[in-house]
């Protein structure tokens, strides 16, 4: 495996189940990140670690909830979602060194809450 | 508030027609813009990172330029398979934590055989 890679791809749950997206990097970097993509709107930060620290948008529901138990892999867990969570869930990570601080993504995961 | 500002939203070229993408930004102080190429159903591709106002730097067809309020993605004679969104991002100097990066809506660029 190579870059970013995210599981599952597409995702259908209903509002009252417990779900996990993965996310793991293969490009030894020390940063990853959490981003929903919707229709019409820009990429929305969920959630960083960068460096084992967790950084948060106070605006995301508590029914998202992050895991990052190493530098390669980052979880979302999800819970009791509403139909407006539908989505594309998407991962980065990225080096925190230098100047250069591009972000390199994964496939994402298209999520359904019916 | 940081703020980042795409036009067109939408861009439909004959093949071969060459046309520009912009960026406008506004920022407390920037550390680097990048744009990203983007395919339906996929990740964001990355494609530049500019840093500092005067500088370009080109990849194929596509050329990104940088000044102190906007960036330009100029696409020379493209072809179909450049069709996708184009994504601007920028990045804030004050950042201690993490790598934020702020995105713009983006431009969905179809170009026609």
């Amino acid at each position: 495996e190579t870059g970013v890679t995210q599981t599952p791809r597409h995702l259908v749950m209903g509002m009252t189940n417990k779900k996990s997206l993965k996310c793991e990097q293969h490009l030894g970097h020390n940063a990853m990140y959490w981003y929903k993509q919707s229709a019409k709107k820009p990429l929305e930060l969920m959630f960083v670690y960068s460096l084992e620290e967790r950084v948060e948008n106070n605006s995301v529901p508590s029914r998202f909830s992050p895991e990052c138990p190493n530098s390669s892999h980052l979880f979302l867990h999800l819970h009791t979602l509403q139909p407006e969570d539908s989505a594309l869930y998407l991962c980065a990570s990225s080096q925190l060194a230098g100047n250069s601080y591009e972000q390199y993504f994964g496939p994402g995961t298209r999520l359904t809450v019916t | 508030e940081d703020q980042v500002t795409q036009s067109p939203e939408a861009l439909r070229l004959q093949e071969g027609e060459s046309s520009s993408l912009n960026c406008s930004y506004t920022v407390s102080g920037l550390r680097g813009l990048f744009w990203y190429r983007q395919d339906p159903g996929k990740g964001p591709e990355f494609l530049f990172t500019l840093y500092s106002a005067g500088e370009e730097k080109e990849k194929e067809r596509l050329k990104a330029t940088l000044t102190k309020k906007e960036s330009f993605l100029h696409i020379t004679a493209p072809k179909p398979e450049d069709s996708a969104t184009y994504l601007c991002a920028v990045q804030v100097a004050e950042e201690t934590s993490g790598s934020r990066l702020t995105f713009g809506e983006g431009t969905q660029l179809t170009v026609n055989p």
